[in-house]
């Protein structure tokens, strides 16, 4: 059964750091990884996709990448901010047809101005 | 504005009363879904649809229905309430399945059963 595991828990950085946050999963046969954002009282935002032939994205700030053989996709964001404050979740998407996502518990991300 | 709506937002009940959470979607999406956020247990698809009058189990169905009458449009069902499903609810929608395409989700409803 796939699971998706991300380290740290929560993270406290000040204001314009770089920082890197992991995610990890158990099985490899993934048809793409997304990671999430979802601030306190709202739904989730969707950041990035990568499909599992693609090594990484890229949208302003953030860099997302995938090593599906080793099972990890590390979110680096460029230059914090901190209205990045808020959880970044990432979700894997079996191989198999209409199952369901698998989504990480999620990583607390606090920037201190 | 693109987006997904629930009604409601807050909602406590008690036990045995049964509810509807609505969703709803202005992007004529194919796809929509119902997860549950639980902590320590992270997001769980509870039911899912592909299309008008085609819906599917995900991982937690239990104590849940769902109905899509309409493409806009995919309530979820609570026909007694119980403890365990005091959760925060996400309703989302895609064009294509959430395996090629980004979801887009509602702000969530709260709901607690006493």
């Amino acid at each position: 059964k796939q699971e998706v595991t991300q380290i740290p828990a929560a993270l406290s950085v000040p204001e314009g750091e770089n920082l890197v946050l992991n995610c990890s999963f158990t099985d490899s046969a993934i048809y793409n990884l997304q990671w999430f954002r979802q601030d306190p009282g709202k739904g989730l935002t969707s950041l990035l996709l990568i499909q599992s032939s693609q090594r990484e994205q890229t949208s302003g700030r953030l860099n997302a990448s995938l090593d599906k053989s080793s099972g990890r996709s590390t979110l680096y964001i460029a230059a914090s901010q901190p209205g990045d404050s808020a959880t970044y979740l990432c979700a894997v998407s079996p191989i198999s047809g209409n199952t369901p996502l698998v989504f990480g518990k999620g990583t607390r991300l606090s920037v201190i101005a | 504005e693109a987006q997904v709506t629930q009604n409601p937002r807050y909602l406590i009940t008690v036990t045995g009363k049964k509810l509807t959470v609505t969703c709803s979607q202005n992007m004529n999406h194919e796809y929509m879904s119902w997860y549950r956020q639980d902590p320590g247990l992270g997001l769980r698809q509870i039911y899912y649809s592909m299309n008008v009058e085609v819906t599917d189990k995900g991982d937690v169905p239990e104590g849940y229905k769902v109905s899509r009458k309409e493409k806009r449009n995919f309530p979820l069902i609570l026909e007694s309430p119980s403890p365990n499903q005091t959760s925060l609810y996400f309703c989302a929608s895609s064009l294509a399945g959430w395996g090629t395409d980004t979801q887009y989700f509602g702000p969530g409803t709260r709901l607690t059963v006493l």
